[in-house]
């Protein structure tokens, strides 16, 4: 169990230019989520998956964001003409529900975001 | 409109005593709670969980209480260790209903001395 992957670690951007970051999730994880992080505050939801499907989007996540994950694998988030409000820490976490309803999100590392 | 609220930024414990972190919670829909820990340039990492369907969970030196009436819980620390020094979640989801994505607190930075 290789854990939770997440490339870049660090991303600095100009305003205005387009990134992409990418999370691997846990091979048996169905489940991938995306949270952003602040200073200051806790990770906030942005959208998840189940296998290839996009299941739920927070309002925090603006027509300029767009997630997929294509195979049920690997996601990337891509954030489109980056806006100095968009640094924050970009965390991926992934789960497998099992019997019961409850269970455990398992998180990566992060991709920290500079927008100068 | 914070749903799940850490009211204590930070905490110091000396090492071999007790470290008790708080949350509350407003949200009725939320049946399941978790503890998260939190080095500095990390993600987060799991700790303990409780469903609502119990009051206590514990796990080695972590213990987390459920008062759902009160709409609180703590997690207990015991003994504190000086590794435990890091910031703290709370995090809570309402999986019953198929809301699965977590909804965490603000954080607390528990700093345990020597």
């Amino acid at each position: 169990d290789t854990g939770v992957s997440q490339d870049p670690r660090h991303k600095i951007t100009k305003r205005g230019q387009n990134v992409t970051f990418r999370c691997d999730p846990i091979s048996e994880h169905n489940r991938l989520y995306w949270y952003r992080q602040t200073l200051g505050q806790g990770p906030e939801f942005l959208t998840y998956f189940q296998n290839e499907a996009q299941l739920e989007k927070s309002r925090l996540l603006s027509d300029r964001f767009s997630a997929e994950r294509p195979k049920g694998s690997f996601s990337t988030l891509e954030i489109q003409r980056t806006e100095q409000g968009d640094s924050a820490m970009y965390l991926c976490a992934s789960s497998f529900p099992k019997s019961g309803m409850n269970y455990e999100q398992y998180f990566g590392p992060g991709t920290r975001l500079t927008v100068t | 409109d914070q749903q799940v609220k850490q009211n204590s930024p930070s905490l110091s414990v000396q090492e071999g005593r007790i470290s008790i972190l708080n949350c509350d919670y407003t949200n009725s829909m939320f049946d399941y709670f978790l503890w998260y820990k939190k080095y500095p340039a990390e993600g987060p990492t799991f700790l303990i969980s409780i469903s609502s369907i119990k009051d206590k969970n514990e796990d080695g030196r972590f213990t987390v209480f459920l008062n759902k009436s009160a709409k609180h819980l703590s997690l207990h620390i015991v003994p504190s260790q000086p590794g435990d020094s890091a910031v703290y979640f709370c995090a809570a989801s309402a999986s019953r209903s198929g809301n699965t994505p977590l909804v965490f607190g603000k954080g607390t930075r528990l700093s345990v001395i020597a």
